[in-house]
């Protein structure tokens, strides 16, 4: 069946580093992509998709490319924040849409000024 | 956007004992699930709620011990039936935005069984 797999956490940087979550996922056909992220005390949130093999999803100063070839969607950002501290899920749908999600077992980042 | 309301927001309850989670959404949406969280670990999909029917047990979830219910478009319970310990964890309620682009979420019920 589908699964994600993340990169284990947790993850600690200091401001302004260069951040990159590892995702990697197993899928028959052509899944959707997304990064979903918790913020503390809050529920979740989409944070990025893309549908299509080589689509980029982008927000907030956050990444992904959708790479069929290596299975990946790798979530970057090139300078965090303090407020980037959360918890960040890879998933899949094996649909077009968001239907019936697999989720990777989350990344715990912390970022510290 | 989809705003949904979870109750309760957190519980604690007897082994053998059930409880009902309500999931209201503040707009019609064709889907709904619930997903379980436990303790440390990822999210899993427990069942899709359909409206007028009988819910969609993924593997591993049965009706007995998760009954389910959606009357209309815009509510639905999930209830944990004959608690143990085990079954510790945040249950989401989420629902599916229109142009089926996007998943959303409520803020969870965290329920520890005692």
């Amino acid at each position: 069946g589908n699964s994600v797999t993340q990169m284990e956490g947790p993850v600690t940087l200091s401001e302004e580093a260069f951040l990159t979550i590892n995702c990697t996922y197993t899928a028959t056909g052509y899944p959707s992509l997304f990064w979903y992220v918790q913020y503390p005390g809050e529920g979740l949130q989409l944070l990025l998709k893309a549908t299509k093999a080589d689509d980029k999803g982008s927000n907030k100063g956050f990444e992904a490319t959708y790479r069929k070839e290596t299975t990946s969607f790798h979530l970057e950002k090139g300078s965090v924040q303090v407020s980037d501290s959360a918890v960040y899920f890879c998933a899949l749908s094996d649909s077009v849409g968001a239907q019936k999600l697999v989720f990777g077992q989350g990344t715990r980042l912390t970022i510290n000024p | 956007s989809a705003v949904i309301s979870q109750k309760p927001s957190r519980d604690i309850c007897q082994r053998g004992t059930s409880l009902t989670i309500q999931c209201q959404v503040d707009s019609q949406v064709t889907m709904m699930f619930w997903y379980r969280q436990q303790p440390g670990q990822s999210l899993t999909l427990i069942a899709t709620a359909n409206q007028g029917s009988e819910a969609t047990y993924e593997s591993g979830f049965v009706i007995d011990k998760f009954p389910i219910s959606r009357p209309n478009l815009t509510f639905s319970t999930l209830t944990v039936s004959n608690m143990s310990p085990e079954d510790s964890s945040i249950y989401l309620c989420s629902v599916i935005g229109a142009g089926n682009t996007e998943a959303f979420f409520g803020q969870g019920t965290r329920l520890t069984v005692v």
